[in-house]
């Protein structure tokens, strides 16, 4: 059964314009939400995170969205660069029931093209 | 450099082996886990400390996995009696947990471990 799930297992984006990536979640107990990119051979890299009291955070050129009816998040990067290329790894956590262990989606892999 | 360090980054080993891998959290951090990735997936809990406690273990973490922090700084995992399935790469993330709100995990490069 998967929790977290991202559909999209890539995007292709131009410099300068917005990158969407989105997440899909199921078990209404997750209350801390977070993105991390992933180059390779490296470990994931934590970006920006949210609660789910809040519905929008932001940092710098990321935004992340929580809406929490549909258990849906997304991430924005505006404006998208060449080194914004890698894998995004959305993840959730159930702080209060569960401790913060992470169950992460499978990735989306971002290009972006000069 | 202060962060997340990992040891080896990468091992090989032949089937029916035990390998040790080594963690060294952020100095500060009392929350370590460890994390399995394998290819085209996304990292899956395995086991997590609190100081020196083992306060979950993932159903993943079959009985030839065993995981230590001694001294609540670093960590080990061992896996006995290696196999073919156990080729992936496995991750150790550390954080500061001290209330109810959520605090991000930081991850090391993980070991690669193939298992020939």
């Amino acid at each position: 059964d998967q929790q977290v799930k991202q559909n999209s297992p890539s995007l292709s984006v131009q410099e300068g314009r917005i990158s969407i990536l989105n997440c899909d979640y199921t078990n209404s107990m997750f209350d801390y939400f977070l993105w991390y990119k992933k180059y390779p051979a490296e470990g994931p890299t934590f970006l920006i995170s949210i609660s789910s009291i809040k519905d929008k955070n932001e940092d710098g050129r990321f935004t992340v969205f929580l809406n929490k009816s549909a258990k849906h998040l997304s991430l924005h990067i505006v404006p998208s660069q060449p080194g914004d290329s890698a894998v995004y790894f959305c993840a959730a956590s159930a702080i209060k029931a569960a401790g913060n262990k992470l169950t992460f989606g499978g990735g989306t892999r971002v290009l972006v093209k000069p | 450099d202060t962060g997340v360090s990992q040891n080896p980054r990468h091992k090989i080993t032949k089937r029916g082996q035990n390998v040790t891998f080594r963690c060294d959290p952020i100095s500060e951090h009392n929350r370590l886990y460890w994390y399995r990735q394998t290819l085209g997936q996304g990292p899956e809990f395995l086991t997590y400390f609190q100081n020196e406690a083992q306060l979950e273990k993932s159903r993943l973490l079959s009985d030839r996995f065993s995981a230590e922090r001694p001294k609540g700084s670093f960590s080990t995992l061992e896996i006995q009696r290696t196999e073919q399935g156990d080729s992936a790469m496995y991750l150790c993330a550390s954080s500061f947990e001290g209330g109810s709100t959520g605090q991000p995990q930081h991850f090391g490069d993980g070991t690669r471990l193939s298992i020939l």
